[in-house]
């Protein structure tokens, strides 16, 4: 099974500030990864999608990308709004696997 | 709009069965895979089955495999998870969502529903 490290596990930041979150695969899985957000008592939201692509509706301030078997989401600057848990997924080969997920606060 | 409304969900006891549904609408449902995902409380996320838009071929990860199935109706636009010998740690709000196979993403996601396996 392929294992996502994400990290860190909670992240507390201060509005307009860059954030970053990782997640380091076990092998290769090329752009097969997706990043999502969680909010308490809702579904999961896709923000990232092919490991670099936006979807659709979600800010531009958000944006993912990859350097070898490592993928970031960052957030260029930090809203009231982005609080939550975040998720990256690899879609890459089964069983599909998640990262542990990293809890998002603001200082 | 693409919507996707689980049910069926509950209190069920260990080593009995449940049956989920999953109503789809807003999209062309025979078009797409479809996935079922899980999360137990204050834990993270587990992926629990995939469908083929024909049913033809399902994916399941060891924690269920044989004793789960996925299935669905494109006729109804529904999708289902047919739960048996369930044990405590099928604890969980369990979500349908729509699954790009392609690139390997769930894209859109039901509101999810929660199943309690309890004596």
């Amino acid at each position: 099974d392929i294992q996502m490290t994400q990290s860190p596990a909670s992240l507390s930041a201060s509005l307009e500030e860059i954030v970053t979150i990782t997640c380091q695969a076990s092998q290769d899985i090329g752009n097969w990864l997706a990043w999502y957000q969680q909010k308490p008592g809702k579904s999961p939201q896709l923000l990232i999608y092919g490991a670099t692509s936006l979807a659709d509706g979600v800010p531009s301030r958000f944006s993912g990308s990859r350097s070898g078997t490592q993928y970031s989401l960052k957030i260029s600057r930090l809203q009231v709004e982005d609080p939550g848990i975040y998720y990256c997924l690899q879609g890459y080969s089964a069983p599909l696997t998640f990262g542990s997920g990293t809890k998002l606060e603001i200082k | 709009e693409v919507q996707l409304v689980e049910s069926g969900g509950g209190l069920v006891q260990p080593g009995r069965s449940l049956k989920l549904s999953c109503a789809a609408s807003g999209f062309t449902f025979s078009n797409y895979y479809m996935a079922w995902v899980r999360q137990a409380p204050k834990k993270g996320l587990e992926w629990v089955a995939t469908i083929s838009t024909s049913g033809s071929r399902t994916y399941y990860p060891d924690s269920v495999k044989g004793r789960f199935t996925i299935s669905r109706d494109n006729a109804k636009s529904s999708l289902y998870l047919q739960m048996n010998s369930l044990k405590s740690e099928d604890t969980a709000t369990y979500y349908c969502a729509r699954h790009r196979a392609e690139n390997g993403y769930f894209d859109y996601w039901g509101q999810g529903v929660m199943v309690t396996v309890s004596s």
